[in-house]
């Protein structure tokens, strides 16, 4: 079955630091992509997106990319701010975010310390 | 933006007991609605597809006479865990797709509920 792979947290670095949480996933077909953040008390919120391979998806200064000859979907952002903290989940749909619900990885629990 | 209400947010209730949790679209009509659960450090996982108007579609290994889903309208879900033990506290969150929307177009999720069974 369709699984994602994330590393686990906590991750915890400074203010204006590179950010890069891993996520690998397999999937039967071809999946859609998807981060999820869920900020402190709140529920979760879709940051980006990727339809296909080597599409790009970008958000609020994050990026991932669709790699299908890795099967990751690696987020990145170049300078994180004490506001990114919060818990950022990979996930897939095999159905391109339909009717089906997503997959999605553990979690990683971002801290961002001034 | 679109905004899904989840109620209650946290609850305690003794073993044996039922708890209902609400899952409400508050400015779109969702179709469908999916509820998820997770345990601590571990993925959300799917337990079922909740359909306005026909069965839920529960996920293999969840027990659908425990599980109950309802979905009588086109903005509320609910979930009951019937007869609580203390391996079905856990953490339960809802999320639904605007029926408006393109099939592609993002889930919005409740903000979840934090059960614990004593």
């Amino acid at each position: 079955g369709d699984s994602v792979t994330q590393m686990e947290g906590p991750v915890t670095l400074s203010e204006e630091a590179f950010l890069t949480i891993n996520c690998t996933y397999t999937a039967t077909g071809y999946p859609s992509l998807f981060w999820y953040v869920q900020y402190p008390g709140e529920g979760l919120q879709l940051l980006l997106k990727a339809t296909k391979a080597d599409d790009k998806g970008s958000n609020k200064g994050f990026e991932a990319t669709y790699r299908k000859e890795t099967t990751s979907f690696h987020l990145e952002k170049g300078s994180v701010q004490v506001s990114d903290s919060a818990v950022y989940f990979c996930a897939l749909s095999d159905s391109g975010g339909g009717a089906d619900g997503l997959t999605f990885g553990k979690g990683t629990h971002l801290i961002i310390q001034p | 933006g679109a905004v899904v209400s989840q109620h209650p947010s946290w609850v305690i209730c003794k073993s044996g007991t039922s708890v209902k949790i609400e899952c409400r679209s508050l400015d779109f009509q969702a179709t469908t609605m999916f509820w998820y659960r997770q345990f601590p450090k571990q993925s959300l996982m799917l337990m079922a597809t909740s359909n306005e108007g026909s069965k839920a579609t529960y996920e293999q290994g969840v027990e659908k006479d425990k599980f109950l889903i309802n979905h009588a309208s086109l903005t509320l879900s609910t979930l009951t865990v019937t007869s609580a033990h203390p391996e079905d506290s856990s953490f339960y969150i809802c999320s639904a797709r605007d029926r408006q929307g393109a099939p592609n177009s993002p889930l919005h999720f409740g903000n979840g509920t934090r059960l614990t069974v004593t």
